[in-house]
């Protein structure tokens, strides 16, 4: 089964940087987009970023763009989320979402990870 | 630009029937499929409505969605209401999530 496991997250200063990770197994991760959403203590859903499932293309929520860099290694199966010059309100966990089709983003996400936890404190 | 709204709370008891209500404020929710997902406490998203009206498997048919067009608006309706059922639900198109309505079961 579809199974996704972000790690990389901890308690970071404001304007520092971070990388998370989002480990994948149990489908072909090189034929399907890839996003990540967060959801800040207490707080609704929000979507970060999508990156297509050959890398080629990269789209961000206002709130990260210039910030955050969605990124992919096919070969080892992995999505990434580079973040940079974090701020308080970055404070969330960090879910990796399977598009529910391949090729095309679909927008339809498939968050089966328990997420990771980015805290960002001075 | 887009916004979904969603109630913050609704509460039902076993048994019983829920609907839950997400209003695009503008444009058209028929442009993009909706989707509905449930977090119950301490635990993350799990879809349990895509494409408007579409189950995942394993997502018992108690649930299901719907698209009002004349009102602009997707729902989700509960039937049979368990207190396991008790969850915040979010819906979602594209990269718009709505605020989440809190279910209680009682």
């Amino acid at each position: 089964q579809v199974q996704l496991v972000e790690s990389g997250g901890g308690v970071v200063q404001p304007g520092r940087s971070l990388r998370l990770s989002c480990a994948t197994s149990g489908f072909t991760f090189n034929t399907y987009p890839m996003h990540w959403v967060r959801q800040a203590p207490g707080k609704g859903l929000e979507w970060v970023a999508v990156i297509s499932y050959d890398g080629s293309y990269q789209d961000y929520a206002d709130s990260v763009r210039g910030r955050f860099t969605i990124s992919r290694d096919n070969s080892k199966k992995t999505l990434y989320l580079q973040m940079s010059s974090l701020r308080i309100e970055d404070t969330a966990v960090f879910y990796c979402a399977r598009d529910r089709f391949i090729t095309s983003i679909d927008w339809i996400f498939d968050l089966s990870g328990r997420g990771t936890l980015v805290s960002v404190s001075s | 630009n887009f916004m979904l709204t969603q109630s913050r709370s609704v509460s039902e008891s076993p048994g019983m029937t829920v609907t839950i209500s997400c209003t695009g404020n503008s444009g058209s929710i028929a442009s993009n499929y909706v989707q509905w997902y449930q977090q119950r406490p301490g635990s993350a998203p799990t879809t349990v409505i895509y494409a408007n009206k579409e189950r995942p498997s394993g997502v018992p048919d108690r649930f299901s969605g719907a698209i009002d067009t004349s009102s602009n608006s997707a729902s989700l309706t509960i039937s049979g209401l368990k207190t396991e059922d008790e969850a915040d639900y979010y819906c979602q198109t594209r990269e718009v999530f709505g605020g989440g309505t809190k279910l209680t079961v009682l």
